[in-house]
């Protein structure tokens, strides 16, 4: 069946530090492949989004890679500050839509 | 706010009890979504409808009853529910791909 992993144990950084979190996938062939942060008690917020024949996307201090052969994304934020703290959902996605696959997430926490 | 609402924020009640939990978009979109997550899990898909059809149904049980009237509103009716159906139920949003999430109703059955 298909199955996304995250790095079930939370991530503690110190701030200013680049944090790397990783998604790994098998028996799935993502066409899209999509990082949502969520804080406590609250929904998740669509990050980024990042197709399967691009390599890399960034958007200010996040940076996301998509290797289809690895079956991997990792996500990156550099200059990490307190308020990055929060959950990181990896989220694949086919080409017809619908039919999302969240990860569990990976906890992370940013030390001043 | 990412125009996903969510009524109520939270919810306790009893297995005998029947409720409804309600979710409201103003965003455009024509896809709309049930979710139900649990504690250290990945969320769960429950329910899809796209342009207030079901398109896709998780093999939910059958206390679990959805209802889109219209594209911009979206309901999941609760009827004698079971303790290990507390979770945070959260309602999206999509015009293709990417999710909006509204802030999800806590609940609690006991």
């Amino acid at each position: 069946s298909q199955k996304i992993e995250q790095n079930s144990e939370a991530l503690n950084i110190q701030e200013g530090k680049t944090a790397t979190l990783t998604c790994n996938y098998t028996n799935y062939s993502p066409a899209y492949l999509q990082w949502y942060r969520q804080d406590p008690g609250r929904g998740p917020v669509f990050l980024l989004l990042i197709r399967e024949n691009e390599k890399e996307k960034r958007k200010e201090r996040l940076k996301v890679t998509f290797d289809t052969t690895l079956k991997q994304s990792l996500f990156h934020i550099t200059a990490s500050q307190p308020a990055d703290s929060a959950t990181y959902l990896c989220a694949l996605d086919g080409t017809g839509g619908f039919k999302t696959i969240f990860g569990a997430g990976t906890r992370l926490f940013v030390k001043a | 706010e990412t125009g996903v609402t969510q009524t109520p924020r939270h919810l306790v009640m009893g297995m005998t009890n029947k409720k409804s939990l309600k979710c409201e978009q103003h965003l455009g979109h024509n896809a709309m979504y049930w979710y139900k997550q649990s504690a250290k899990k990945p969320l769960e898909l429950m329910f899809v409808y796209s342009l207030e059809e079901r398109v896709e149904n998780n093999s939910v049980p059958s206390r679990f009853s959805p209802e889109c009237p219209n594209s911009s509103h979206l309901f999941l009716h609760l009827h004698t529910l079971q303790p290990e159906d507390s979770a945070l139920y959260l309602c999206a949003s999509s015009p293709g791909h990417t999710q909006y999430f509204g802030p999800g109703t806590r609940l609690t059955v006991l």
